[in-house]
């Protein structure tokens, strides 16, 4: 079965620091990979979606990796805003044929101006 | 960028109801939805999953009586909580996706309660 962990659980940063944040899986037969960001009391945002052929994907000041040997993703952010706070989900899709995404528990980061 | 309706957004109703959520996708066609549950600091438990027009595939532990799913067209898929206690008090999130290997698109949940 697999289980996606994101590490750390919460990140305190300041604002304009450069920041990674973790996600590994333990099932390396995945079909993509999706970073997701949720404010209190909504639902998701999807930020990036990497496929099982790409290394990486940009949009703006993220910039998501994925090595599936090693099942491990991480999800950089460059000069964090206080507007980046939110809680940041990591997911995998692993069903041949499904869509479904085993989500990890999220990393709470708050970016103090 | 793909949107998702989820309606409404907060329920509050007594033991014994039945309360409906609806989930729509406004500028794709969905081929699959999902419907998850997140209880606090916790992440999102995939409850079932529905393909339009036909039955909706339940994870282990999720009892299809209790949660109905109906996916009647390509742009909506209705949930409804049947005969509610507190302890399906929750927050109800949909998602959809225009198929295989595409993006998740998310609503922005339901925080039902049952008083």
């Amino acid at each position: 079965k697999q289980e996606v962990t994101q590490i750390p659980a919460a990140l305190s940063v300041p604002e304009g620091e450069n920041l990674v944040l973790n996600c590994s899986f333990t099932d390396s037969a995945i079909y993509n990979l999706q970073w997701f960001r949720q404010d209190p009391g909504k639902g998701l945002t999807s930020l990036l979606l990497i496929q099982s052929s790409q290394r990486e994907q940009t949009s703006g000041r993220l910039n998501a990796s994925l090595d599936k040997s090693s099942g491990r993703s991480t999800l950089y952010i460059a000069a964090s805003q206080p507007g980046d706070s939110a809680t940041y989900l990591c997911a995998v899709n692993t069903g041949a044929g499904s869509y479904q995404l085993t989500f990890g528990k999220g990393t709470k980061l708050s970016v103090i101006p | 960028g793909a949107v998702v309706s989820q309606h409404p957004s907060w329920v509050i109703c007594k033991s014994g109801t039945s309360v409906k959520i609806e989930c729509r996708s406004l500028d794709f066609q969905a081929t699959t939805m999902f419907w998850y549950r997140q209880f606090p600091k916790q992440s999102l438990m995939l409850m079932a999953t529905s393909n339009e027009g036909s039955k909706a595939t339940y994870e282990q532990g999720v009892e299809k009586d209790k949660f109905l799913i109906n996916h009647a067209s390509l742009t909506l898929s209705t949930l409804t909580v049947t005969s509610a206690h507190p302890e399906d008090s929750s927050f109800y999130i949909c998602s959809a996706s225009a198929g295989w290997n595409q993006p998740q698109h998310f609503g922005d949940g339901t925080r039902l309660s049952i008083l």
